[in-house]
């Protein structure tokens, strides 16, 4: 069955520093989105991204994130000054084109800004 | 606006059954369900659409009930692989718009 693959699986990184999370979504997906969930709780939305494009984007997506499709296949989302409350698992997502479609999920990455 | 569910978590033993619902504040058009195994990725179990249909596969079944802008999700004759947290994830348009997650159910199933 096809996977969402997501690199690295565990970041640790210090206050401040740059970190790009990477993603390889399903090739036939046209709709790509992180989520993130602090430990234990909510699974949040962060950003979705059709045609090249952010679609749509929640208030916790603010100048620090950006989101990028470098190529045909990885889906990247970089923190630009991390912050110690950035400290989560970040899951990407994606899915096919129309209605009805559940998500896959990636195995995710979990950073530790420290 | 962040779905509610009930209950926050549940313990049953084998072959005991379940029912977590799901509501929303907003008009929906569709509602999905995810388990989520500890450290583990959610993993999608169903969709349903407006229009109040009911869905199933195995013993995990679903209803939306549109007017009430609710949705539950039966577990019926529960095994030790059906524990973990199940969270809901409504859309309020057609198309592919993001998935506003519910606060989650953690289900504990006991031998």
């Amino acid at each position: 069955e096809p996977e969402v693959t997501q690199t690295p699986s565990h970041q640790v990184t210090q206050m401040g520093q740059e970190v790009i999370l990477r993603c390889v979504p399903i090739s036939n997906h046209l709709y790509f989105y992180w989520y993130r969930q602090i430990l234990g709780q909510k699974v949040e939305f962060l950003v979705s991204f059709y045609n090249n494009e952010i679609s749509e984007k929640s208030e916790i997506f603010d100048d620090q994130f950006s989101v990028e499709r470098p190529d045909g296949s990885n889906f990247t989302l970089k923190i630009r000054s991390t912050k110690l409350e950035d400290s989560a698992m970040y899951f990407c997502a994606s899915t096919r084109t129309g209605a009805a479609r559940g998500y896959t999920f990636g195995s995710g990455t979990r950073l530790t800004v420290v | 606006q962040q779905p509610v569910q009930s209950p926050q978590a549940v313990i049953l033993r084998e072959g005991e059954d379940a029912v977590i619902n799901c509501s929303s504040s907003k008009a929906l058009y569709s509602v999905h369900w995810y388990r989520q195994k500890h450290g583990e990725a959610p993993v999608f179990l169903m969709i349903l659409l407006k229009g109040g249909e009911q869905k199933g596969h195995d013993k995990i079944s679903a209803s939306f009930n549109e007017k009430k802008q609710q949705s539950s999700l039966y577990l019926t004759a529960s095994q030790l692989s059906y524990s973990g947290t199940y969270f809901c994830g409504t859309q309020t348009n057609f198309g592919n718009e993001k998935l506003t997650f519910g606060t989650g159910t953690r289900l504990t199933i006991i031998p």
